[in-house]
């Protein structure tokens, strides 16, 4: 089975444009994650969807806001891009939510994106 | 802001010896996952270990959870120059929503 993909691999923008970034799942999971990771640092979580709605919300701008499509598959989308918006992002999907049970979050290879 | 710890945030070892990472946490949790990263890429999911387990064995890995603590430990036996990498803990906590708090991650270096 194909892992977690993720689109396009590399982006460049311009600060105050608007960026989209896609998200596939790995199939049969129904829960989609955003995390951010800065170069040194480890990732922070952004959002996580589940059945098409907003379950978590991580310390991030207005400026940052996500969906999630019937077939499972995201999009992130980033607005008025500053220079510290730099940073992979990186795409995890799981089968479910927590709760009793714990299920493993699956990444995918990232979005490289540099703001100039 | 981070809120797990990894020690040492670099660790240098010679082929075939073991390495031993440590991961410190504040909340509390329904799990913790550890993954390596290669080069900045992509996460690798290595293992997950539940909230109500105390030990855990994947291949060459090892994993203890400590909550009393807020302390997890992963051991890596007879290491190979393939797991240089970075390793990362991720606390797993929330109802509904699994939200993972990474640390800064442990940069593995195996000399040949």
């Amino acid at each position: 089975d194909a892992g977690v993909t993720q689109s396009p691999t590399h982006l460049i923008k311009t600060r105050g444009q608007h960026v989209t970034l896609r998200c596939s799942p790995i199939s049969g999971h129904k829960s989609v994650s955003w995390y951010q990771q800065v170069l040194g640092q480890g990732p922070q979580f952004i959002f996580q969807y589940y059945e098409k709605e907003e379950r978590g919300r991580g310390n991030f701008p207005d400026r940052f806001s996500a969906r999630q499509f019937p077939n499972y598959s995201s999009e992130l989308n980033v607005n008025a891009l500053l220079l510290g918006d730099s940073a992979l992002y990186l795409c995890a999907s799981s089968w479910g939510l927590a709760g009793f049970f714990s299920y493993e979050q699956y990444f995918g290879p990232g979005t490289r994106l540099t703001v100039t | 802001s981070q809120q797990g710890e990894e020690d040492p945030q670099a660790l240098s070892i010679q082929e075939g010896e073991n390495a031993t990472m440590n991961c410190s946490y504040k909340t509390s949790i329904n799990n913790l996952q550890w993954y390596r990263q290669n080069s900045g890429r992509g996460l690798v999911h290595l293992i997950l270990i539940r909230s109500n387990e105390r030990e855990k064995h994947s291949g060459r890995l090892r994993v203890t959870l400590d909550t009393s603590k807020k302390s997890s430990s992963l051991l890596i036996t007879a290491s190979r120059a393939a797991d240089t990498a970075s390793y990362f803990c991720a606390a797993g906590a929330g109802q509904g929503a699994q939200r993972l708090v990474f640390g800064q991650g442990t940069r593995l270096t195996i000399n040949p």
